[in-house]
């Protein structure tokens, strides 16, 4: 069964230019996670998708970082203007749904980002 | 302070050792734990969740220890492929439930 994927795995930009990220989830997972990794740093949540529905956005930058889950399936997050503090790792995760205990969490493999 | 704190590391250990990581955690209302692993420039990996009776899972043992929101990793007779960093992750409940929070992570270089 194919994993989470993301694309593209590495992006260098300059500053104030856009970005976006796309990943695919698990078939049938329901559960959508965008997460921001610094170096050094653990995973930290962006948004949180059940199904299209954005549940959980708190931790979202919004004047520039957007994301969209249109069929409940891929999403995408987009950055615009990307600044030079933006260059991160950008993690995709699934799981098939938010309950308690939550299920297992799987990763894809990230979009690197560095914004020159 | 810190909602999820390791230990800083790196720590470096031959072949054979047993290791500790030890975590801390500020959400008393956290209901699930986990140690996750995660190679260099790779993703992060479930590698186990944490119970209050403690758990095994071959040369791995977690425990948790409520009261005092502490959460460990005993790793036994370590191998060169447990090289990685070890992330402790707990769930913010009494918030938004079913997020997970992450420390730092601890890295762990296992050397012949």
């Amino acid at each position: 069964e194919a994993g989470v994927v993301q694309s593209p795995r590495y992006k260098i930009i300059e500053k104030k230019q856009p970005v976006a990220f796309w990943c695919n989830p698990i078939s049938g997972h329901n559960t959508l996670y965008w997460y921001l990794q610094n170096l050094g740093q653990g995973p930290e949540l962006l948004i949180r998708y059940e199904n299209e529905e954005a549940v959980d956005d708190s931790q979202l930058p919004k004047d520039r970082f957007s994301a969209e889950r249109l069929k409940g399936v891929d999403s995408t997050l987009k950055i615009q203007p990307a600044e030079l503090g933006d260059s991160a790792v950008y993690l995709c995760a699934s799981s098939l749904d938010s309950g308690t205990p939550p299920n297992e969490q799987f990763f894809g493999p990230g979009t690197r980002l560095t914004v020159l | 302070r810190k909602e999820v704190e390791q230990d800083p590391g790196p720590f470096n250990v031959p072949e054979g050792a047993t290791v500790a990581f030890n975590c801390t955690y500020s959400n008393s209302a956290s209901q699930s734990f986990f140690w996750y692993r995660q190679d260099c420039r790779k993703e992060p990996k479930l590698l186990m969740s944490v119970y209050s009776s403690g758990n095994e899972d071959g040369r791995f043992t977690a425990q948790l220890n409520r009261a005092s929101q502490y959460i460990s990793l005993l790793i036994r007779d370590s191998k060169l492929s447990d090289s990685a960093t070890y992330l402790c992750v707990v769930t913010n409940d009494g918030g938004s439930q079913g997020n997970l929070i992450f420390g730092k992570g601890t890295k762990l270089s296992v050397k012949p």
